[in-house]
């Protein structure tokens, strides 16, 4: 079957690093990206890799490696604003339909 | 700005009703999808729709229905069919590449 797995929860303190860590099983792949969510408000699109290598946006940051079926989202600087819970998702095109795949999502938690 | 609404906000279902979701997007997107979330769990997929006209049924498609007659808009329609319909339901677009998704802002749907 096709799935992600990715930690349930995290705990930092602000200034610190973290990193998020996702593993897939999929039958094809187009990529993987990486959504945040606050507590009661929608998903927003942080970041997207298809090739091997780490794609850089400011103080986010996410890894790619595609032989190891494994990816991981990298915030550095944390702020208690990052509090979050933050998805892993990847392209789910089995047969003729394109859809997204979704881990079930890690919550983070900054302390001061 | 281009951006996805959802409304109402919150919307209370009494027993036996059908309630109607809507979800209009302007960044002319072809895909768009709906999605539950139950709390502190992931994003499950209800129905997703690739282009006007046509839909496919997501994971969780049982006590739902939708239509897409205008590229615009993608309601989903809860029905008295779905005995557990208390979730947090979340519309998304995208281009033909499916990643990223764009979402609205959600519906908190409760049961009266």
């Amino acid at each position: 079957g096709q799935s992600l797995e990715q930690p349930s929860e995290v705990t930092a303190v602000e200034g610190a690093i973290v990193q998020i860590n996702c593993t897939y099983q999929t039958s094809g792949f187009y990529g993987l990206s990486w959504y945040q969510q606050h507590d009661g408000g929608a998903p927003t699109f942080l970041s997207y890799n298809a090739l091997d290598g780490l794609e850089e946006t400011g103080r986010f940051s996410s890894f790619l490696s595609r032989s190891d079926s494994y990816g991981y989202l990298l915030l550095q600087e944390l702020q208690m604003k990052d509090s979050a819970s933050y998805f892993c998702a990847v392209r789910d095109d089995a047969g003729n339909n394109r859809k997204l795949i979704w881990g079930l999502g890690t919550s983070l938690a900054v302390n001061p | 700005d281009g951006g996805i609404t959802q409304s109402p906000k919150y919307l209370f279902r009494k027993e036996g009703q059908n309630v109607t979701l809507s979800c209009e997007q302007n960044l002319n997107h072809d895909a768009m999808y709906w999605y539950r979330q139950d709390p502190g769990q992931g994003l499950r997929l209800i129905y997703y729709s690739q282009i006007v006209n046509d839909f496919q049924k997501g994971d969780i498609a049982e006590g739902y229905s939708v239509s897409r007659e205008k590229k615009e808009s993608f309601p989903l329609t809860v029905t008295s069919a779905q005995k557990n319909p208390t979730a947090f339901y979340l519309c998304a677009s995208s281009a033909q590449e499916v990643q990223p998704q764009h979402f609205g802002d959600g519906t908190r749907l409760s049961i009266l």
